[in-house]
């Protein structure tokens, strides 16, 4: 079955960016019907979606994110990633990618998740 | 944004008693062509990232087991466990997609033995 891993720095420091990959195994991360997300979590708290991306590039954000967001897809290396721009302590979390199981449906695969720490 | 919110936020039941937990939408999740709920339930185990256990409010997923039920249309979804397992202790989530791409979860239940 499909396999996701997150990789990236442990430590950012506050006003650079966030980014992190998420590696895909077991299944192409080109084809459909899957969509491809990241949602994150706080220490203690509930989870926060933050965007999704098609294997053709396309994507979608969260609103309150949005302007601060990039997500990108290589299907050569079966990977997707995220750009999170002017990092606080606010986005202080575990990161979380994962795989949406269609356009308008739940999410089946998760990967263990990474902890991000935005401190100076 | 949809608003998911659970009830209770916390709750301890006796290993083989029946743990319910709600989860309540400000709007229908009832999409009326295909009469589904988009509504799905996750466990998350400390250290370890969500799993998925209901989808479309009732289907429970591969390898789940029988003793998690997910109930409820509309606005009000209920997740049942029927007989309490030491391994059942969790965070559990609901999530709609109805307004996908924008997927709200609920804040948490948290699932101890009593």
């Amino acid at each position: 079955q499909v396999q996701l891993q997150e990789s990236g720095p442990g430590l950012v420091k506050p006003s650079q960016t966030l980014s992190l990959t998420c590696t895909v195994s077991h299944g192409s991360i080109s084809r459909g019907p899957y969509y491809w997300s990241w949602i994150r979590q706080p220490a203690g708290k509930g989870l926060e979606w933050i965007g999704r991306i098609y294997g053709t590039g396309s994507t979608d954000y969260s609103p309150s994110l949005k302007s601060r967001v990039t997500l990108s897809v290589d299907t050569s290396k079966n990977q997707f990633s995220l750009n999170l721009r002017s990092v606080s302590a606010a986005d202080t979390a575990v990161y979380y990618c994962a795989r949406v199981a269609g356009a308008t449906t739940h999410f089946d695969f998760w990967g263990q998740g990474i902890l991000v720490t935005v401190s100076s | 944004d949809i608003v998911m919110t659970q009830s209770p936020d916390s709750l301890a039941v006796s290993l083989g008693e029946r743990a319910t937990i709600n989860c309540k939408s400000s709007q229908s999740l009832l999409f009326s062509s295909n009469n589904k709920n988009y509504l799905a339930w996750y466990q998350q185990k400390p250290g370890q990232p969500p799993k998925l256990l209901i989808y479309w409010a009732s289907t429970r997923d591969s390898g789940v087991p029988v003793r998690f039920s997910g109930s409820g249309s509309g606005t009000d979804f209920t997740l049942t466990i029927s007989s309490l397992q030491a391994e059942d202790v969790a965070v559990y989530y609901c999530q709609q997609y109805y307004s996908s791409p924008s997927y709200t979860f609920g804040q948490g239940t948290k699932l101890e033995i009593k």
